[in-house]
């Protein structure tokens, strides 16, 4: 296991699109989160999973974010009706508890 | 408002000098802080951390300090090298919350 991954690395949208990422973390970790980054800015929080159980999130996460983690491996986020204000890097970490956060490349989401 | 500062956008300094990363934060109640490194294309990498029962923690050519009177850190990094060139992140929680706040960020560029 090389790291944490994540797919696609670029997506460009219209206006109202749905889009879908998704996160493949470190095996081992049972950690996941993701967080939101904007040009000029460090990594905003978003959500937290432990396993599959979704145990923070964030106020920055509108209604039209949802994330998931089914099987307590991969995550999901979606964002629905995407807005021009989405326009962002989204990051996946994972880590063991109490321990730091291992990055993923992140996604870059353009919307249009 | 910004809970986590780092004031200085960029830093620039020689090859084998020292570098001094400086971040401030305004809510006493963090008591865990951690340093990010970031290059371009490639998600945020953990560098070094350090709790407030201490006031120093070292790794090789990194050494973080902590005044938690000032509410200050600093990530110093000696002898400076080209590959240290990235953004720089510092980031705090308190109580091993999973919720970190991060700084900006601060771009360092180590010349030869």
């Amino acid at each position: 296991d090389t790291g944490v991954s994540q797919d696609p690395r670029h997506k460009i949208t219209k206006r109202g699109q749905n889009v879908t990422f998704r996160c493949d973390p470190i095996s081992e970790h049972n950690r996941l989160y993701w967080y939101r980054q904007t040009l000029g800015q460090g990594p905003e929080f978003l959500t937290y999973f432990q396993n599959e159980a979704q145990l923070e999130k964030s106020r920055l996460l509108s209604d039209r974010f949802s994330a998931e983690r089914p099987k307590g491996s991969f995550s999901t986020l979606e964002i629905q009706r995407t807005e021009q204000g989405d326009s962002a890097m989204y990051l996946c970490a994972s880590s063991l508890p109490y321990n730091e956060q291992f990055f993923g490349p992140g996604t870059r989401l353009t919307v249009l | 408002d910004q809970q986590v500062k780092q004031n200085s956008p960029s830093l620039s300094v020689q090859e084998g000098r020292i570098s001094i990363l400086n971040c401030d934060y305004t809510n006493s109640m963090f008591d865990y802080f951690l340093w990010y490194k970031k290059y371009p294309a490639e998600g945020p990498t953990f560098l070094i951390s350090i709790s407030s029962i201490k006031d120093k923690n070292e790794d090789g050519r990194f050494t973080v300090f902590l005044n938690k009177s000032a509410k200050h850190l600093s990530l110093h990094i000696v002898p400076s090298q080209p590959g240290d060139s990235a953004v720089y992140f510092c980031a705090a929680n308190f109580n091993y919350g999973q919720n970190f706040v991060f700084g900006p960020g601060t771009r360092l560029s180590v010349l030869p």
